[in-house]
């Protein structure tokens, strides 16, 4: 099956910096990419979608100023958690599928702690 | 928007055992899938299945699309089975983005 990475696994940070979280697809091209946030016990919440070559869109109720999207190229997208505060921690998950299907896979998530 | 409600929403089983986990969804989807997410947080294809039964194992999963419910069976479950399974669909116009149900808590116990 399709493989998608993220990097990093896991990141503690101070109250005020920016985080940069990184998905990619190894073994397939994706014009769009997608980014979910977990709180705790809950379920996954769509953020946006990354599109390659242009804007990202948000859902509604995501600040697009506090969560950067750059998907730069077809095999990589950026999420940038910028100015993070603590109530940013939470685990988040991208996904994408490979061209003509609708299957999605998703990588093994970035966890997030802000101090 | 479309809703996709999951239930039980928590199970116990006693290795060995069977189970049946429910997804529903409030309007017409093209696609469906099931996952498995582990206790790292992975989340594990199981299925894609807009319609249909399929079977994988000790695992399989039915969809009547035109009652909008899925149906995930676990036979003889172990307890790497233990995880929370989450249904998520694809609505009908809404350019590949899933909407995830509410997930069920599964735990195997010896």
């Amino acid at each position: 099956g399709a493989v998608v990475s993220q990097h990093p696994s896991r990141v503690i940070c101070k109250s005020g910096t920016s985080v940069k979280i990184e998905c990619r697809s190894l073994d397939f091209q994706a014009t769009t990419m997608f980014w979910y946030r977990q709180f705790p016990k809950k379920s996954l919440m769509l953020m946006a979608t990354s599109n390659e070559g242009s804007k990202a869109t948000y859902e509604q109720g995501v600040e697009k100023d506090k969560f950067l999207i750059n998907h730069a190229s077809l095999t990589l997208s950026t999420l940038t958690v910028t100015s993070a505060h603590p109530e940013d921690s939470s685990f988040y998950i991208c996904s994408a599928g490979p061209p003509s299907t609708d299957t999605q896979y998703f990588g093994p998530g970035t966890r997030l702690t802000v101090l | 928007g479309i809703q996709v409600e999951q239930s039980p929403p928590d199970l116990i089983l006693q290795e060995g055992a069977n189970s049946t986990l429910r997804c529903n969804f409030s309007d017409s989807v093209n696609n469906l899938q099931w996952f498995h997410q582990n206790p790292w947080g992975q989340l594990i294809n199981l299925f894609y299945i807009p319609s249909g039964t399929k079977q994988n194992g000790r695992l399989s999963a039915t969809t009547v699309a035109t009652e909008r419910y899925s149906l995930l069976y676990i036979s003889s479950s172990q307890t790497t089975d233990s995880g929370v399974y989450f249904c998520a669909v694809l609505n009908t116009g809404t350019a590949s983005k899933l909407t995830f149900g509410t997930g069920t808590r599964l735990q195997v116990t010896l």
